[in-house]
């Protein structure tokens, strides 16, 4: 695609339940990145994936995140037994290894856990 | 370890200022990239510039210009003219020249240009 596609965009759930955010990156991107952004805060690396493996998973918070990578395309970021401070928004990113290591960022998903 | 430091947290200016937004980094390596990206209200971050340690020439593109100080490990971004378009937050960020790229951020400073 054109840009990196995230989805849903906004997502509300229920405290305890788990979610699912979708990213989409550029056609092409070998390179993937998660990151979160609190409110008023910068943005925090979560994980990174190098085609469908991932060699640095050490932004994850708790053993409640986790990530998969498939087609060296689409990655999911499952977040298990959601709690209140997991709202934030969630931003994906992709790059072309080697290229100048230039991350391009979707949107995001703002998740909100009440 | 890696930190980014932008100490302002919002700046408000009046149409047609000049505006900098300071950057200050810190890290250990020799050679890094220095990142400024644009998050306007939609939330997408726009990439604006990167920048090699070993390159420390001030660039300019349009109103936008940036000032790298290996010295003062500092990169500030100024906008000349400002308009109302260029509110938004911007991101000063920080990646290692190797491994995974991960980018450090700083927190942001959130820009207002008021008409």
């Amino acid at each position: 695609g054109a840009g990196v596609s995230q989805s849903p965009s906004n997502k509300v759930t229920e405290k305890g339940k788990d979610v699912e955010l979708r990213c989409d990156p550029i056609s092409g991107h070998t390179a993937l990145y998660w990151y979160r952004q609190r409110l008023g805060q910068g943005l925090e690396f979560l994980i990174y994936f190098q085609g469908n493996s991932a060699p640095d998973k050490s932004g994850l918070p708790s053993d409640r995140f986790s990530a998969e990578r498939t087609g060296e395309s689409v990655s999911t970021l499952t977040i298990q037994r959601t709690q209140q401070e997991d709202s934030a928004v969630y931003l994906c990113a992709s790059s072309l290894r080697g290229m100048k290591n230039i991350q391009y960022f979707g949107a995001g998903t703002r998740l909100s856990v009440l | 370890a890696q930190k980014v430091t932008q100490a302002q947290t919002e700046i408000s200016v009046v149409e047609k200022e000049d505006v900098t937004l300071d950057c200050v980094y810190e890290t250990r390596d020799t050679t890094y990239y220095l990142f400024w990206y644009k998050q306007p209200p939609s939330g997408e971050l726009v990439f604006l510039i990167r920048r090699n340690s070993f390159d420390e020439q001030n660039e300019i593109s349009g109103r936008y210009s940036w000032n790298f100080q290996k010295s003062t490990s500092s990169f500030n971004f100024t906008i000349t003219a400002s308009q109302v378009v260029d509110s938004a937050v911007y991101f000063c960020a920080l990646s290692r020249a190797s491994g995974t790229y991960k980018y450090i951020f700083g927190t942001g400073t959130r820009l207002k240009v008021l008409a």
